[in-house]
């Protein structure tokens, strides 16, 4: 079974900071997803990502294969942005489905 | 266009009752999965159809679990004799054809056993 470990758990942040949440898995995958959920909300897709790198506004995610880690990073926040970012990867360890990370709660403070 | 659709949204069960949740999935997409999101926990994969064949159900916890797709569209999550551990928000997701495609997911039911 595919481990995903997000880190950190929780970040709390100032208006305007670069954030960062990391990703890392232990099998290897076909695809790697960042996911946001806001509180009591379903769930976003933000990005699907195999290979390098994908920027949407001013979400911006990478990946490096070989090292099996990624990383979300989000430009210049605002307390919108503040909710669970989950990273899900698959197929790989054995299911069909995505296996989860248990998620990072950001909280951006005006 | 209508996204995934799911049905109740929350669901309040005494223990031993069978519940049934419903999953209307994209027009058009093939896949069709569901997850069990324990609170302060990511999702968990249950399941997983291609059209009207479930082609993965290792997730499914035990065998009060029965999910279906008989026509290929719209699904339904059993869960027969309820347990106060089932007590969970249950997800779905549809997309085009498999993992290599992004997944939509749905709201979510909110599962109460008491």
């Amino acid at each position: 079974k595919n481990e995903v470990e997000q880190s950190p758990q929780n970040l709390t942040a100032q208006e305007g900071e670069f954030i960062t949440i990391n990703c890392s898995y232990s099998v290897g995958i076909s695809a790697l997803h960042w996911l946001q959920q806001h509180p009591g909300g379903g769930i976003v897709s933000l990005f699907m990502l195999s290979s390098g790198k994908k920027k949407h506004g001013r979400l911006i995610a990478t990946i490096n294969i070989q090292e099996k880690h990624s990383s979300l990073h989000i430009t210049a926040s605002h307390p919108r942005d503040s909710a669970v970012y989950i990273c899900a990867v698959g197929p790989g360890g054995g299911a069909d489905g995505l296996t989860f990370g248990k998620g990072t709660h950001l909280i951006i403070q005006p | 266009g209508a996204g995934v659709s799911q049905s109740p949204r929350y669901k309040v069960a005494k223990r031993g009752q069978d519940v049934a949740l419903r999953c209307d999935p994209i027009s058009g997409h093939v896949s069709l999965f569901w997850y069990q999101q324990a609170l302060g926990q990511g999702p968990e994969f249950l399941t997983y159809f291609q059209n009207e064949a479930q082609l993965d159900k290792s997730g499914l916890p035990s065998d009060r679990f029965f999910a279906e797709r008989p026509e290929g569209s719209v699904s339904t999550l059993k869960i027969q004799r309820t347990q106060q551990e089932d007590s969970a928000v249950y997800l779905c997701a549809s997309s085009l054809v498999g993992l290599r495609y992004e997944q939509y997911f749905g709201p979510g039911t909110r599962l109460t056993v008491t």
